[in-house]
């Protein structure tokens, strides 16, 4: 099983500040991806972010908005730019449980709150 | 309409009782199913995956229908360690974890 850490745990922000969030993998792992869970709400998928590469946004996230860093196979970075209070969310990435599975195993999340 | 729907809970049962999670997804082409559960304040972790012909883990028993598309999780003789929320996850694309769909997610309380 991978070991997945996540920098903060939590943070409190101003609006129109942004957060870079870290996520550390104990092993190497082609594929990390990005989450968002609003309150009462499911995970939405963000990015994948790939090794050497541009990451890959979903529908409705943008670069400007979330770029992320991918520098090695165990590690990634997600800012939030420009916040608003409706970015207010846990963040969680992930890393596929084995190359080519599809179930995942989840970091223990960022939970940010913009004031 | 949403791609994977849920019970909308929460389910309180008492300590012991049987208690059944379903859910539905709207892509036919769908591969791969699974519940996650979620603890409060937790990430999410696999509970088990979903097999076409059923399977069981210890008191959790999951169930797929692929032609009325729905999905279900059975959880006998309840603990309250069982408490959590559980997810229904759907990949419409076996083999990659970027297209996973995951369920809103049905919210257990098991009392003492």
């Amino acid at each position: 099983s991978a070991v997945i850490s996540q920098k903060p745990s939590r943070d409190i922000c101003q609006r129109g500040t942004s957060l870079t969030i870290q996520c550390q993998v104990d092993s190497q792992v082609t594929m990390m991806f990005w989450y968002r869970q609003q309150p009462g709400q499911s995970l939405t998928l963000i990015a994948t972010a790939n090794q050497g590469s541009e990451a890959t946004y979903e529908s409705g996230f943008v670069i400007d908005k979330f770029p992320i860093s991918r520098p090695n196979l165990t590690f990634s970075t997600l800012t939030v730019s420009n916040m608003s209070p409706e970015d207010s969310s846990i963040y969680l990435c992930s890393v596929e449980r084995g190359t080519g599975t599809d179930t995942q195993y989840f970091g223990p999340g960022t939970r940010l709150t913009v004031l | 309409r949403k791609e994977v729907e849920q019970d909308p809970g929460p389910f309180n049962v008492p300590e012991g009782a049987t208690v059944a999670f379903n859910c539905t997804y709207s892509n036919s082409a769908s591969q791969s199913f699974f519940w996650y559960r979620q603890d409060c304040r937790k990430e999410p972790k696999l509970l088990m995956s979903v097999y076409s012909s059923g399977n069981e883990d210890g008191r959790f028993t999951a169930q797929l229908n692929r032609a009325s598309q729905y999905i279900s999780l059975l959880i006998r003789d309840s603990k309250l360690s069982d408490s959590a929320t559980y997810l229904c996850v759907v990949n419409p694309l076996s083999g990659s974890a970027r297209q996973l769909t995951f369920g809103s997610g049905t919210q257990l309380t098991v009392l003492p």
